[in-house]
């Protein structure tokens, strides 16, 4: 059984402020670790999949970093916004390959306050 | 391109009954999946498909058939629907990296 944790399960932020949130996963055979950004009524969405040890990669005001050594992402955002307002995924996959299906964290749930 | 498609959107079930959701992608991905969302779990495989033919099974096949006739097609039938069962399932299609996901399907069993 692969595990995968989120945290914090919820968030409420401030808007202008910024944020970070974790994923943590098994460190041995690493594969790549995906991050999903999923609204409300909505279906998820990719952000970024994530395949090297140090790996950091960037959409707009949102970053991600990557750790496999030890076995840890963190999320980024930068000057949240109102429409930042979702569940944040971590995903890493099942088996060893780019085929599998993904075992996925239970999300941190962001609330931007304006 | 419409992406990931499935139906119905929403869907009403007896116990016992049974129904298949269906899912169709239309941009030529290999691999298909079906994942079901509990409240507060994160999302949980059913099975996947790794080609017109193939399929396997994910975390928490119990309950569940599915079949991969062709490239676009992939149905997740019930055949003994149980409370149990009550969930928004999402269908997923891939190259590799990363998963695009459906609308997903709103199921209710009472």
């Amino acid at each position: 059984i692969l595990n995968v944790e989120q945290s914090p399960q919820s968030l409420h932020v401030q808007e202008g402020d910024s944020t970070n949130f974790t994923c943590s996963f098994p460190s041995s055979n690493f594969y790549a670790l995906h991050w999903y950004r999923w609204e409300t009524a909505k279906s998820p969405e990719a952000l970024f999949v994530m395949t090297l040890n140090g790996d950091e990669k960037k959409k707009g005001r949102i970053s991600a970093t990557l750790n496999t050594k030890e076995g840890y992402s963190y999320l980024y955002i930068k000057g949240s916004q109102p429409e930042d307002s979702a569940t944040y995924l971590c995903a890493f996959p099942l088996g060893g390959g780019g085929a599998d299906g993904l075992t996925f964290g239970k999300g941190t749930h962001l609330i931007i306050q304006p | 391109n419409a992406g990931v498609t499935q139906t119905p959107k929403f869907r009403i079930l007896k116990i016992g009954q049974s129904m298949t959701l269906q899912c169709t992608q239309d941009m030529n991905h290999n691999y298909m999946y079906w994942y079901r969302q509990d409240p507060g779990m994160g999302l949980k495989l059913i099975y996947y498909s790794v080609g017109a033919g193939i399929t396997d099974k994910g975390e928490v096949p119990n309950g569940y058939n599915v079949s991969r006739s062709t490239t676009e097609d992939f149905p997740l039938r019930l055949e003994l629907a149980a409370p149990s069962q009550t969930s928004v399932y999402f269908c997923a299609s891939s190259h590799g990296l990363p998963q695009f996901f459906g609308p997903g399907t709103r199921l209710t069993v009472l």
